[in-house]
């Protein structure tokens, strides 16, 4: 069964400081993988989609970047944190065939100190 | 991609069935419709989703008005554990189209 994993679970970081969220999945191959943040009380807003090794879509500037070193590997980066970037931070893969359901990780709660 | 509209919060009894409704009144012949739901401080979880005919598993009934203008999501005997913000997402069954997020519907069961 396909499974995805993310951590860490929470995160608090001082401003300034790098970031890196990791993000990997199992069961399955050529997974399309997305990083979503979610402000408290909101819904999820898209940051970045790859649909392979190397493939990187950005849907908004910001401070933060992305990158798929693996087929079953995405990581989320900053090299220096912003308070703005606070936030629940949640990793999701939708199969490369056609697409049915998401799949999401538990999520990373960052605190931006 | 279409927009959906839901109320914010809801309220349902333990035990009795809970009827989460959806207006995706722009919706698009190839766009399904999508309902997760996300429990406190997790990530979402898939319900079910459809295109034109009402859906049931496990978790949940969907039923899609003719028109497909809107929808209803179904959980027939509501638990305390089904306290949840529920999505209702109007989308082409297709990996290259995202998934866009409202607000949700905030689901509380009450003893």
């Amino acid at each position: 069964s396909q499974t995805i994993h993310q951590w860490p679970a929470t995160l608090v970081q001082p401003v300034g400081s790098p970031l890196s969220l990791e993000c990997t999945v199992e069961g399955t191959s050529n997974p399309n993988l997305y990083w979503y943040r979610q402000a408290a009380g909101r819904g999820l807003q898209l940051l970045f989609y790859s649909v392979g090794i190397g493939q990187i879509s950005s849907e908004v500037p910001q401070n933060l970047s992305a990158s798929r070193p693996q087929d079953r590997q995405f990581i989320l980066s900053s090299k220096k944190l912003l308070l703005s970037d606070s936030g629940f931070y949640l990793c999701a893969w939708i199969s490369g065939a056609q697409a049915v359901e998401a799949f999401f990780g538990q999520g990373t709660r960052l605190t931006v100190v | 991609d279409a927009k959906t509209t839901q109320p914010p919060s809801m309220d349902c009894a333990e035990g009795r069935a809970a009827n989460l409704p959806c207006n995706h009144s722009t919706i698009s012949g190839n766009e399904y419709v999508y309902w997760y739901r996300q429990i406190h401080s997790q990530g979402p979880q898939y319900i079910i989703h459809g295109l034109k005919n009402n859906e049931t598993n496990e978790m949940a009934s969907l039923i899609i008005t003719e028109d497909r203008k809107s929808s209803t999501l179904i959980l027939p005997h509501a638990t305390l554990r089904d306290t949840a913000v529920y999505y209702c997402i109007a989308r082409p069954g297709d990996s290259n189209y995202q998934l866009i997020w409202g607000a949700g519907t905030k689901l509380i069961i009450k003893p």
